[in-house]
């Protein structure tokens, strides 16, 4: 079974220029996460989403983030623009039940590194 | 909100076994504790969960005592591989399920 698959790997920008991030969970998952890590620190969950439906985005920063799940399946997060601070690695998980206690299946992540 | 409490860091030598615990004195009624490890470059990987007493799986126990305000993850006979961070985690169902993740404990094992 394939496991999260998360694109790209790695991304170099300069600030103030905008960015996504592609995320495809495990089939079946009705739970979709996005994470931010900071290095030396643990994940800090930006969104949820149940289905299609964002259940908790009260983390993510609303001015320069956005994020989409269309059909329920796929997830795109996007930046725009761009912060020096926004340099960090991106999670996306996702997961069976619409209880986040269940297991959470993570992809690698995105690092990215602004300029 | 649930907060966990860990050490930062542990070491340990391969073959021993290596006990890491958590502490979460405002751990609600219906809150799960649950453990990860991540290695470099990876994604957490989901380790044990559990809600009282103990819980075993084919990589780990993890014990609960009465209180609930700590646990620990027990890892038998550690070898290098177990090198990683282990995040100890409690769901809590007062912040919309919000799940808090801390810093870790960052083990190293030794030869």
């Amino acid at each position: 079974e394939a496991g999260v698959v998360q694109s790209p790997r790695y991304k170099i920008i300069e600030k103030k220029q905008p960015v996504a991030f592609w995320c495809n969970p495990i089939s079946g998952h009705n739970t979709l996460y996005w994470y931010r890590q900071n290095l030396g620190q643990g994940p800090e969950l930006l969104i949820r989403y149940e289905n299609e439906e964002a259940v908790d985005d009260s983390q993510l920063p609303k001015d320069r983030f956005s994020a989409e799940r269309l059909k329920g399946v796929d997830s795109t997060l996007k930046i725009q623009p761009a912060e020096l601070g926004d340099s960090a690695v991106y999670l996306c998980a996702s997961s069976l039940g619409g209880v986040p206690f269940t297991e959470q299946y993570f992809g690698p992540g995105t690092r990215l590194t602004v300029t | 909100l649930a907060k966990t409490t860990q050490p930062i860091s542990m070491d340990s030598y391969e073959g021993q076994e290596v006990n890491i615990t958590c502490s979460h004195n405002n751990i609600a009624t219906n809150d799960y504790i649950t453990w990860y490890q991540q290695f470099p470059s990876q994604g957490p990987r989901f380790i044990i969960q559990g809600y009282k007493t103990k819980v075993t799986n084919e990589v780990a126990s993890l014990f609960i005592p009465a209180d609930r305000k700590s646990s620990t993850l027990s890892l038998p006979r550690v070898s290098l591989s177990d090198t990683a961070v282990y995040y100890c985690l409690v769901g809590d169902m007062d912040s919309n399920y919000q799940l808090i993740w801390g810093a870790g404990t960052k083990l190293i094992i030794k030869p």
